[in-house]
């Protein structure tokens, strides 16, 4: 399953609610998980099985979505949140990411 | 401490091999299916391998099928990578990785990653 992300780069400011869309080749069902990384460290989980947020994670991080369509919505962006956003899925193996999508200050 | 430490990267020329271990504690490793991801420098990230708990199943990228192989001891709470035949396109930061707590299919532990580098 390929999965791609839109757009690649996301140019916005503190206080601003932004969107990022990963579309898949097929359903990846509901194992479709979304991850923050920034620069120096390993991804973090902030999403998995499309909505359910992982603990700890603030609530203005929201994932939806179904079929081959998923979204990842920051309601109120904070300094803390510019960073690379990956989506990922993993149906059957083998898994696969999308490719990601930088998030900076505009 | 809930970790994973990964080992074995290095620099190794196209053709050769090398065999990268992963050594988990803080949590039952038995319990969990684990994964190898690896991101080349400023590129993304592509999921390379994964295994089951009990070493029942395991599955590849199509770029690594036939000569990377997958492999666990959870006497050890360890898992590895043997990687053959290397290309310049292996060039990567490998991470080890967990199945995330009552999400199959997520990552929720990444280890801090071991450098691969296969140049001449």
């Amino acid at each position: 399953i390929q999965l791609t992300q839109s757009p690649s780069l996301l140019s916005a400011s503190v206080g601003d609610r932004v969107t990022i869309t990963c579309r898949a080749s097929q359903g990846p069902g509901n194992y479709l998980a979304w991850y923050q990384q920034k620069p120096g460290s390993a991804p973090k989980l902030l999403i998995y099985a499309t909505s359910i947020l992982q603990s700890g994670v603030p609530s203005r991080f929201r994932g939806s979505g179904s079929g081959t369509e998923f979204t990842l919505t920051i309601s109120s962006l904070q300094p803390a949140d510019f960073a690379t956003y990956f989506c990922q899925q993993l149906k059957t193996y083998p898994g696969s990411f999308g490719q990601g999508t930088k998030l900076d200050i505009k | 401490e809930v970790q994973l430490v990964e080992s074995g990267g290095g620099l190794v020329q196209p053709g050769r091999s090398l065999r990268l271990s992963c050594t988990a504690s803080g949590f039952n490793f038995n319990d969990y299916a684990m994964y190898w991801v690896r991101q080349s420098p400023g590129q993304g990230l592509e999921w390379v391998s994964g295994i089951s708990s009990n070493s029942g199943s395991a599955g590849y990228a199509d770029t690594v099928r036939g000569r990377f192989t997958i492999s666990r001891d959870n006497a050890k709470s360890s898992m590895y990578l043997e990687m053959n035949n290397l290309k310049t396109e292996d060039t990567a930061l490998y991470y080890c990785v967990k199945d995330a707590v009552g999400a199959i299919g997520a990552f929720d532990l990444w280890g801090q990653g071991t450098m691969v580098t296969v140049s001449s």
